[in-house]
């Protein structure tokens, strides 16, 4: 079955503690993101990655970090979690960029920093 | 800076009708539209993708219609069934085409 996977679903943690949401894909997609999706803010985008070894910063980066060094996973990284980052995280995957093919997400991570 | 709206922001309808949920943005310098269907604490599922040289998709009891030059996209759910209750999202791929820009939603309701 076609999906994109996070890990974990929901995570609880404690400021300054630095966690890592895993992402990963089995359709062979070139392009993943990361988006946030926060009440009356919608759904932003944080990082993208175009392929292996190529990220970029999205809206919103400040505080995170990712890496692409397999086609099929892309990490999202918090090195020092604060309150503000509580958030619901969607990873997103689709074949090429530029919105010609069709995009997937993941089912979301629930973080809440303490 | 691209803006996505989506009117109404919320609906409740008797199971049957037929409705239209309604998308606007501000540029149309866009690659493609997608609608999305969002389940309370559950991912986003794709329903229809329209490419920017299309004028409308069709899934099942769903179509979706694309005016690029008005800034306007309209997702029309025949027949509304209790199952079809979930926050509906559209969102634009901008010209630079490396993410998605996502409307406000509408949290639609069918009733028994």
């Amino acid at each position: 079955e076609a999906q994109v996977t996070q890990n974990p679903r929901y995570l609880i943690t404690v400021t300054g503690k630095k966690l890592t949401v895993t992402c990963s894909q089995n359709m062979n997609h070139e392009y993943m993101s990361w988006y946030r999706q926060d009440p009356g803010l919608g759904l932003r985008q944080i990082y993208y990655s175009m392929n292996v070894e190529v990220t970029d910063k999205g809206d919103v980066p400040e505080g995170y970090k990712v890496s692409r060094k397999e086609k099929r996973n892309f990490p999202l990284i918090l090195e020092s979690p604060s309150p503000n980052q509580t958030s619901l995280y969607f990873c997103a995957s689709s074949y090429r960029p530029r919105g010609n093919t069709e995009a997937f997400f993941g089912q979301g991570t629930r973080l809440t920093v303490v | 800076k691209q803006e996505v709206t989506q009117i109404p922001a919320a609906l409740s309808v008797p199971e049957g009708e037929n409705l239209v949920l309604n998308c606007s943005f501000t540029d149309s310098a866009i690659y493609n539209l997608q609608w999305f269907r969002q389940d309370p604490g559950k991912g986003l599922t794709s329903l229809l993708l329209i490419q920017s040289s299309q004028r409308e998709q069709t899934s099942g009891r769903l179509n979706a219609s694309l005016d690029k030059s008005s800034g306007r996209s309209t997702l029309y759910i025949a027949a509304s069934q209790p199952g079809d209750s979930a926050t509906y999202l559209c969102a634009v791929y901008e010209g630079g085409g490396n993410k998605l820009t996502f409307g406000t939603g509408t949290q639609l309701k069918v009733e028994l």
